[in-house]
């Protein structure tokens, strides 16, 4: 089975900190997503990469970056984390043209 | 616009009963995939099922069917004989250049 871990399931950090999500996949897949979720919004595309150091912005990448230096970590940076980014965050991999299999989330609290 | 819609943001069904989560989608690409998601407490999202736009036969998986109307642009989640375990978020997706994510229907199964 694949899978897709992110390094921490819960976050708590001070606004005006530059927080480091990992995310790891273990099967090869070119694909990496990060999402942001957020009660009543449903799943948010912030950034994704297809490739080793290729990374596109989604729907709501501003206030993110990403790194991408090696096929299996994807990493998503808030470089400097605000309230308004208390979320859970999804990272996600796919191989093309198959779903998508997720890690098991990161809920982040910015107080 | 809104590529995909659940109007169901709560359900309530009883335990052993059988359950309809709606699902509507907008895309006027010929080829794309449908995907249902479940997303229990934990956070994990855990892939449920897939239907092709080009299956004749409306996809299965135990207990979960995926009823597809394609020219309702429809892909309603059925799931048969609900257990208390089925208590979750449940999230329809479509794979129309990237992934679209409708906001959630949550379910609960009362015993």
């Amino acid at each position: 089975d694949v899978k897709v871990t992110q390094s921490s399931r819960y976050l708590v950090k001070r606004t005006g900190e530059k927080v480091f999500l990992e995310c790891v996949q273990d099967m090869d897949h070119e694909n990496m997503f990060w999402y942001r979720q957020d009660p009543g919004l449903g799943l948010r595309l912030i950034y994704f990469s297809y490739d080793v150091k290729m990374k596109e912005k989604g729907d709501i990448p501003e206030g993110y970056s990403v790194s991408r230096e090696k096929k299996e970590r994807f990493s998503l940076i808030l470089e400097s984390a605000s309230t308004n980014q208390t979320s859970m965050y999804l990272c996600a991999s796919s191989l093309y043209g198959y779903g998508y299999t997720f890690g098991s989330g990161t809920r982040l609290t910015v107080v | 616009a809104q590529k995909i819609t659940q109007t169901q943001p709560g359900m309530f069904v009883q335990e052993k009963e059988a359950v309809t989560l709606d699902c509507t989608y907008d895309t006027s690409d010929p080829s794309y995939g449908l995907f249902w998601y479940k997303q229990p407490s934990s956070g994990e999202m855990i892939f449920l099922i897939y239907q092709g736009s080009y299956d004749q036969q409306n996809a299965t998986e135990g207990r979960y069917s995926l009823n597809f109307q394609k020219a309702r642009k429809s892909a309603n989640l059925v799931i048969s004989a609900s257990q208390l375990g089925d208590s979750a978020m449940y999230f329809c997706a479509i794979d129309y250049s990237q992934f679209y994510f409708g906001t959630g229907t949550s379910l609960t199964v009362i015993p």
